[in-house]
């Protein structure tokens, strides 16, 4: 079962706008990672947040996480033709001493047009 | 590094026939896995491996084997290729401390 959900399933915007995708999850988490596929190819990790943590930021990505609401959004701001792609957040089982499973949501689709 | 790689990237099989789909990573992880990404269903873990010699089954496993002889490699058979097998396979790597994984470029498996 899967334990991540993101919403909107697809999203189109202009470039040079922002983006912004959400991810809820329905169990407590140990971290919380986004990842983006490009059309065709393997997942590219973006970043990780820790269930301790309330944002963090990479570059033009900025990820925040409630874990009293159990959901984390990801903010792509000005958005390029290249960012065109799926993005994933994927959740870990949180299962006491090292975790290693994650669970996929089933992502946004977004389109950047330029 | 080549980081992970995976061989091949398709395959056409007929009903009943079986392969094996080939993982390898040059970046010494412990931990290792097997997707698969169906439309509309995301990923879903088939089976992983947290170290050389050891695999544990995943959301998904049935009709699949895995072996994990070496630590750089991961394997995934299927026995008795079904159509509901069509699907894309992607194998990642990691370490348990960060939980990042590290992703090859998959395999597209159509089953006739």
């Amino acid at each position: 079962s899967q334990q991540g959900e993101e919403d909107p399933q697809a999203l189109s915007i202009q470039e040079g706008e922002n983006a912004t995708m959400n991810c809820s999850y329905k169990t407590s988490i140990n971290n919380l990672q986004w990842y983006r596929q490009n059309s065709g190819r393997g997942l590219v990790h973006l970043i990780l947040i820790r269930s301790n943590e309330r944002e963090k930021h990479s570059g033009r990505l900025r990820v925040t996480l409630d874990t009293s609401k159990k959901s984390s959004s990801l903010l792509i701001t000005a958005s390029r033709a290249a960012d065109t792609a799926s993005y994933f957040c994927a959740t870990d089982l949180q299962s006491g001493a090292g975790s290693y499973q994650l669970t996929f949501g089933k992502g946004t689709k977004l389109s950047v047009i330029p | 590094n080549a980081g992970v790689t995976q061989t091949p990237k398709f395959r056409v099989l007929k009903t009943g026939q079986s392969m094996t789909l080939l993982c390898a990573q040059d970046m010494n992880h412990e931990y290792m896995y097997w997707y698969r990404q169906d439309p509309g269903m995301g990923l879903r873990l088939i089976h992983y491996s947290v170290g050389e010699g050891t695999t544990a089954k995943g959301e998904v496993p049935d009709g699949y084997n895995v072996s994990r002889l070496k630590k750089q490699n991961f394997l995934l058979g299927l026995e008795s290729a079904a159509p509901s097998q069509t699907s894309v396979y992607f194998c990642a790597s990691g370490t348990v401390l960060y939980n990042e994984q590290f992703f090859g470029p998959g395999t597209r498996l159509t089953v006739l």
